[in-house]
């Protein structure tokens, strides 16, 4: 089976800060890494992916994240955080495949502090 | 760019009664899915559907559920007799199509519904 922790329902930063999201993975086949954001009232939009090759992913908004194996890791960072950034963030992880269910962490909800 | 659509945006309904929940997915995808988000939880996983039929569908994907692609372009969600816990925001997705998305589900913007 699969799943996700994310540590750190809450996390706030002040603006311009690194911002780092913490995602651990369990998966017993090679994964396929996500992390989705979703703004107040809106849907669930695609950040960046892990599948395969280099380990280090860069997606939308400024956004990356490095997929260690070793450490069962897929944190999100950026170099610094924009009040527009304020929204909550999921890890998600399938198995290899986008036609497998995904299985969703509990999300962490970031705030920007001015 | 291509997107997932859904209507309706938010949906009130009575308990017992029954509602349908619309989709259009990316038009070139063969993989459908919805998920649910009860207010402050997790995404969660209800079922999966490819080739006219479902391909896995998690515990909460009871008899009161089901899902069907009636055309070429929309998929649905019905729910029987709606209860209390049904209450929750609905998540259409898809996949599939070219190589370069077979990896990756979109999202649509979710359907709010309301039992009461």
């Amino acid at each position: 089976a699969q799943s996700v922790t994310q540590l750190g329902s809450h996390v706030s930063v002040s603006e311009g800060a690194l911002v780092l999201l913490r995602c651990n993975y369990s998966s017993s086949v090679p994964p396929y890494l996500f992390w989705y954001v979703q703004y107040p009232n809106q849907g669930l939009q695609l950040l960046l992916k892990y599948t395969t090759g280099a380990t280090l992913v860069k997606g939308i908004n400024g956004f990356e994240a490095e997929f260690k194996k070793s450490e069962t890791s897929f944190h999100l960072t950026k170099p610094s955080a924009h009040m527009s950034d304020a929204a909550e963030y999921f890890c998600a992880v399938s198995y290899s495949g986008g036609y497998q269910k995904v299985t969703f962490g509990t999300g962490t909800k970031l705030q920007v502090i001015p | 760019e291509p997107e997932v659509t859904q209507t309706p945006s938010h949906q009130v309904t009575q308990m017992g009664q029954e509602v349908i929940l619309r989709c259009v997915p990316i038009s070139n995808h063969l993989y459908f899915y919805w998920y649910r988000q009860i207010l402050g939880q997790k995404v969660e996983f209800l079922v999966s559907f490819y080739n006219n039929e479902i391909s896995e569908k998690s515990e909460i994907f009871d008899d009161q559920f089901s899902v069907e692609r009636p055309d070429g372009s929309n998929f649905t969600l019905k729910i029987r007799s709606t209860k209390l816990e049904d209450s929750a925001m609905y998540f259409c997705a898809s996949s599939g199509g070219g190589l370069a998305q077979q990896d990756t589900q979109y999202f649509g913007p979710g359907t709010r519904l309301t039992v009461l």
